[in-house]
């Protein structure tokens, strides 16, 4: 089954202690990036990759780091969270040629930071 | 720059009752438009797609239309159903030259989105 797989789903973690949100795609997809949900705001972009060893910066992107060494996984890293860090993380990931590609999103992760 | 305007929610509807979501985009060149749906508690996913001026999307009963001269995408349905209450997003995908040459590097820029709640 052609899915987005996203780890933990649910976290709640302490201010200052690093975490890791795992995202991995099994449809080869070159195209991946990360999104955080919040009231009133709609999603927004952290972080994007389009292929392998290839990221780049959204909308949002303080606080994050991301990496892409296969093309299947891309990791969402918060070295230091911070309360206002607290979200709803979405992977997606689709293919890269053509202009219509589909977006496949994992189920979210839900982040909370005391 | 490009962005999206979406109707704020919630909406609530009755049963069979006739659905409109608002959606303006503003953007340079010529953008995709798409309607996401996120039903409660899972990811977002495709609904309806149109790629150019006049195109029509539909999917599950769902339809909007690509209207430049408005720069409107507006999702709408005949007759809702309790299970259509969800999410929705309007994004577009911005278009730029090299996207001629096959590769579509354009990411997407989502509305805020608007809750349905549909009441039996």
């Amino acid at each position: 089954e052609a899915q987005v797989t996203q780890n933990p789903r649910y976290l709640i973690t302490v201010t200052g202690k690093k975490l890791t949100v795992t995202c991995s795609q099994n449809m080869n997809h070159e195209y991946m990036s990360w999104y955080r949900q919040d009231p009133g705001l709609g999603l927004r972009q952290i972080y994007y990759s389009m292929n392998v060893e290839v990221t780049d910066k959204g909308d949002v992107p303080e606080g994050y780091k991301v990496s892409r060494k296969e093309k299947r996984n891309f990791p969402l890293i918060l070295e230091s969270p911070s309360p206002n860090q607290t979200s709803l993380y979405f992977c997606a990931s689709r293919i890269l040629s053509g202009n219509i590609g589909e977006l496949f999103f994992g189920e979210g992760s839900r982040l909370t930071v005391l | 720059g490009n962005s999206v305007t979406q109707m704020e929610g919630p909406v609530t509807l009755s049963e069979e009752a006739f659905l409109t979501i608002n959606c303006t985009y503003t953007a340079t060149g010529y953008p995709s438009l798409f309607w996401y749906v996120q039903y409660p508690g899972e990811g977002l996913q495709l609904l309806l797609k149109a790629t150019k001026a006049d195109d029509k999307g539909s999917n599950k009963g769902f339809e909007a239309t690509y209207r430049k001269e408005t720069t409107s995408f507006h999702l709408e349905k005949g007759s809702v159903q309790v299970s259509d209450s969800a999410v929705y997003f309007c994004a577009l995908r911005r278009w730029r030259l090299s996207d001629r040459k096959g590769g579509s590097q354009g990411n997407l820029i989502f509305g805020k989105g608007t809750k349905l709640s549909v009441k039996p």
